[in-house]
């Protein structure tokens, strides 16, 4: 089975400081992993995902995320925070529903960013 | 090109009404989910359509049905709607079935609350 689970609900960070959001993944395959954003009252965009071709993922906004196997993990990060990157954001890794035969996704719960000015 | 749309935005229902939420999208995708998003639990899957002619349930489905009416749209159904069921719905559609790496595309979302 795959979960994945985001560590901390919540984080704060200073306007200009480094952004780091923790992402561990299980499963049992080789997995494929997305980061999402959610800014108030939207719907969810996709940041970056990792597909295997590469462990260092450059992805929209300045974010980028690096896949380590071996501490099963999926953290993303950007140098310096900018107050437009308040918002929900959210892990996600592929799974194989077990009912038809069709892929989708199972998210972590999430975590909130702030930025304080 | 609108990507996936979904209505309505926002809805009041009383306990025991039903109603159904609308998506659809123009990106040609075979499959489509229904998610319900409550703070602190990320989304949950309730349905999914991995083809057209095909549904699936997913974590959550009591309470609610689904129709993949065509390729394009997939409804969700309250038939008798509770408090519990409160609640922002998300559809998304995916370009893929199988195991692939193919991203989710989200809608905007219905606000629903249940009195």
């Amino acid at each position: 089975a795959q979960s994945v689970t985001q560590l901390g609900s919540h984080v704060s960070v200073s306007e200009g400081a480094l952004v780091l959001l923790r992402c561990n993944y299980s499963s049992s395959v080789p997995p494929y992993l997305f980061w999402y954003v959610q800014y108030p009252n939207q719907g969810l965009q996709l940041l970056l995902k990792y597909t295997s071709a590469a462990t260092l993922v450059k992805g929209i906004n300045g974010f980028e995320a690096e896949f380590k196997k071996s501490e099963t993990s999926f953290h993303l990060t950007k140098p310096s925070a900018h107050m437009s990157d308040a918002a929900e954001y959210f892990c996600a890794v592929s799974v194989l529903y077990s009912g038809g035969g069709a892929d989708g996704l199972t998210f972590g719960k999430g975590t909130h960013l702030i930025i304080q000015p | 090109n609108a990507g996936v749309t979904q209505t309505p935005k926002f809805q009041v229902l009383k306990t025991g009404q039903s109603m159904t939420l609308q998506c659809a999208q123009d990106m040609n995708h075979n499959s489509m989910y229904w998610y319900r998003q409550d703070p602190g639990m990320g989304l949950r899957l309730i349905y999914y359509s991995a083809s057209e002619g095909t549904t699936d349930k997913g974590e959550v489905p009591n309470g609610y049905n689904v129709s993949r009416l065509n390729k394009r749209e997939f409804s969700l159904r309250l038939e008798s709607a509770a408090p519990s069921q409160t609640s922002v719905y998300f559809c998304a559609s995916s370009p893929t079935t199988g195991w692939a790496s193919y991203e989710q595309y989200f809608g905007p979302g219905t606000r629903l609350t249940v009195t």
